[in-house]
């Protein structure tokens, strides 16, 4: 089935470890997004990328990367810079950007810095 | 893309219709509502969307008022998995976008 795998479901990170969070799907869809929701809040856009080896960045990129080598993949990278990492990471994938019909999200990572 | 307003939260008893409201009194011309929902810990799932017309689906309906200034979502028999945040979201067609969530309204479908 088609669809978006993110993983790990948990992650567990000692404070000022670099840590990646991996996407990948097999919808054929050119646009990607990483999302960042923090509890009882909406979701905030960190990255998104519309086209292989392009991406932009999103209301709060600062602290985290990304590459798009590959269309099915879009890595997330939370790296020590980020003030208040701990968080649930949501990728996303559309067939393009220019609608919001079609979102598909993976189940998403919670990520605790311990 | 414009700004939507929805009440924090509502509840709904089983096999009701749950309805939930969305103001979007900024709403310009070619811009579409579209209605998520993100049940606890999971992805947010799309459900309907509409530009003037009233649209229905095997999920929802959607009724935008004359003016699009606001819309309502409606469960037409709520169930206890239809418990979740559900997000209202304005946004324009044909340019680059990407979805922008606010805090959505936690629905309760109470037995």
């Amino acid at each position: 089935d088609g669809g978006i795998t993110q993983s790990p479901k948990y992650l567990f990170r000692k404070e000022g470890q670099n840590v990646t969070l991996s996407c990948e799907q097999n919808l054929n869809h050119d646009a990607m997004y990483w999302y960042r929701q923090d509890p009882g809040q909406g979701l905030r856009l960190i990255y998104y990328s519309q086209i292989v080896n392009d991406f932009q960045k999103g209301d709060i990129a600062e602290g985290y990367s990304v590459s798009r080598e590959k269309k099915e993949s879009f890595p997330l990278t939370v790296t020590s810079a980020q003030k208040n990492p701990t968080a649930f990471y949501l990728c996303a994938s559309s067939l393009d950007h220019s609608s919001g019909y079609g979102y598909t999200f993976g189940s998403g990572t919670r990520l605790t810095v311990v | 893309d414009a700004k939507t307003t929805q009440p924090t939260s509502m509840d709904c008893a089983e096999g009701r219709a749950a309805n939930l409201p969305c103001n979007h009194s900024t709403i310009s011309g070619n811009e579409y509502v579209y209605w998520y929902r993100q049940i606890h810990s999971q992805g947010p799932q799309y459900i309907i969307h509409g530009l003037k017309n009233n649209e229905t689906n095997e999920m929802a309906s959607l009724i935008i008022t004359e003016d699009r200034k606001s819309s309502t979502l409606i469960l037409p028999h709520a169930t206890l998995r239809d418990t979740a945040v559900y997000y209202c979201i304005a946004v324009s067609s044909g340019s680059a976008r990407q979805l922008t969530f606010g805090s959505g309204t936690q629905l309760t479908v109470l037995p």
